[in-house]
């Protein structure tokens, strides 16, 4: 089974701090991703990256950056968090492009920026 | 660009009734259709897809068809359980790597 796993549940950080949101898998997927989910919204693709030091800026990637040094890890920084941060950070893998591939997700990380 | 439109909740069923999630899209090229589903407390997983015009995408006893004439791809089950309460969200990937996601019905099945 494809497995992805992210740090942390449950987060809580206060204003101004610097947040890392780390995502690991196992599958050896080329592409990673970061959504936030909020109500109302769905998810919203905040960064992906297609291979090891490439990423790409999704729809809202403002007051975040990402970073993929290896394969398997894929991590979101808040450089300095606020509190219309606060959401359900989601991250995903899937194979190289292809027709129905579907994507595999995290359990998510409840961050609340206090 | 590309979008989903899916059918506003929340949804509160009692069990064995039947269920329709509506969903449209609006997309360049030919998109892959997905559904997702999201239990209490976890992350999406995959519920079906489909991939082209015509296919139906079936799992669990949910059952969605890709329309292109009407660019829908409505979520249907005939008789749910509790243990179909989730949050359901309709997904689209066109000619990139992205996928793009409704907002998501909420359904709640009562015994």
């Amino acid at each position: 089974d494809v497995k992805v796993t992210q740090s942390s549940r449950y987060l809580v950080k206060r204003t101004g701090e610097k947040v890392f949101l780390e995502c690991v898998q196992d599958m050896d997927h080329e592409n990673m991703f970061w959504y936030r989910q909020d109500p109302g919204l769905g998810l919203r693709l905040i960064y992906f990256s297609y291979d090891v030091k490439m990423k790409e800026k999704g729809d809202i990637p403002e007051g975040y950056s990402v970073s993929r040094e290896k394969k398997e890890r894929f991590s979101l920084i808040l450089e300095s968090a606020s509190t219309n941060q606060t959401s359900m950070y989601l991250c995903a893998s899937r194979p190289p492009t292809g027709e129905g591939t579907e994507a595999f997700f995290g359990q998510g990380t409840r961050l609340t920026v206090v | 660009g590309n979008s989903v439109t899916q059918m506003e909740g929340p949804v509160t069923l009692s069990e064995e009734a039947f269920l329709t999630i509506n969903c449209t899209y609006t997309a360049t090229g030919y998109p892959s259709l997905f559904w997702y589903v999201q239990y209490p407390g976890e992350g999406l997983q995959l519920l079906l897809k489909a991939t082209k015009a015509d296919d139906k995408g079936s799992n669990k006893g949910f059952e969605a068809t890709y329309r292109k004439e009407t660019t829908s791809f409505h979520l249907e089950k005939g008789s749910v359980q509790v243990s179909d309460s989730a949050v359901y969200f309709c997904a689209l990937r066109s000619n990139d790597y992205k996928l793009s996601f409704g907002a998501g019905t909420t359904v709640t099945v009562r015994a």
